[in-house]
């Protein structure tokens, strides 16, 4: 069975702070994706990444950043510099096969308030 | 643009009544959707999995006889809340996968009254 944890519920950081949202998965795949999404009060998921289990490089864009530790089975996300617009709560997804492109298995979510 | 249209953003009905809530692949073809349920500050559950002239496979712990699913052509997926109650209020959202890449829709919000 697979599993996301994201132990961190509620966030609160003042504008400009840097903060860190944790993931830690559990699959028995050894072919698996991991996704973030960002989830406005609208409602919508919005795509933020996809890693899949055999590219352990860091990425950045822009001012996000995800640091992925198959040793620790995590994939953590670093917004750098935080601004108001960042408030929203983020999902952490793991999904198995070998495209990507099927059901997902999300973590708990984290709601992170940027205060400005 | 958007891939995946669902429709309606967000429906009010009565108790008792059904719901009928539309997932549409645009531009390509999706022999599998995705269906998720989220209740308010939870996250997202799979209820099922519909597929193209078959059967949906349904989650452990959701009625299927509730949770109606069709997914009759290659671009579009039904899922029919039937005989609606308070407890069916709920974000209910579709997914579907295209070229390795996954396309979610914009959700649709049913609140019963």
């Amino acid at each position: 069975a697979q599993k996301v944890t994201q132990a961190q519920t509620e966030i609160s950081v003042v504008e400009k702070e840097d903060v860190t949202l944790d993931c830690v998965y559990e699959t028995r795949d050894t072919t698996y994706y991991l996704f973030w999404y960002k989830q406005p009060p609208s409602g919508e998921l919005v795509f933020l990444i996809r890693r899949n289990s055999f590219d352990e490089q860091n990425e950045i864009s822009g001012r996000y950043s995800w640091n992925f530790q198959k040793s620790t089975s995590s994939f953590n996300f670093t917004i750098t510099a935080s601004q108001v617009v960042d408030s929203a709560v983020y999902f952490c997804a793991l999904s198995g096969g070998n495209f990507g492109n099927e059901k997902l298995t999300f973590g708990t979510g984290t709601r992170l308030t940027i205060i400005p | 643009g958007a891939v995946v249209s669902q429709h309606p953003s967000w429906v009010i009905c009565k108790s008792g009544t059904s719901v009928k809530i539309e997932c549409r692949s645009l531009d390509f073809q999706a022999t599998t959707m995705f269906w998720y349920r989220q209740f308010p500050k939870q996250s997202l559950m799979l209820m099922a999995t519909s597929n193209e002239g078959s059967k949906a496979t349904y989650e452990q712990g959701v009625e299927k006889d509730k949770f109606l699913i069709n997914h009759a052509s290659l671009t579009l997926s039904t899922l029919t809340v039937t005989s609606a109650h308070p407890e069916d209020s709920s974000f209910y959202i579709c997914s579907a996968g295209q070229g390795g890449l996954l396309h979610f829709g914009n959700g649709t919000r049913l609140t019963v009254t």
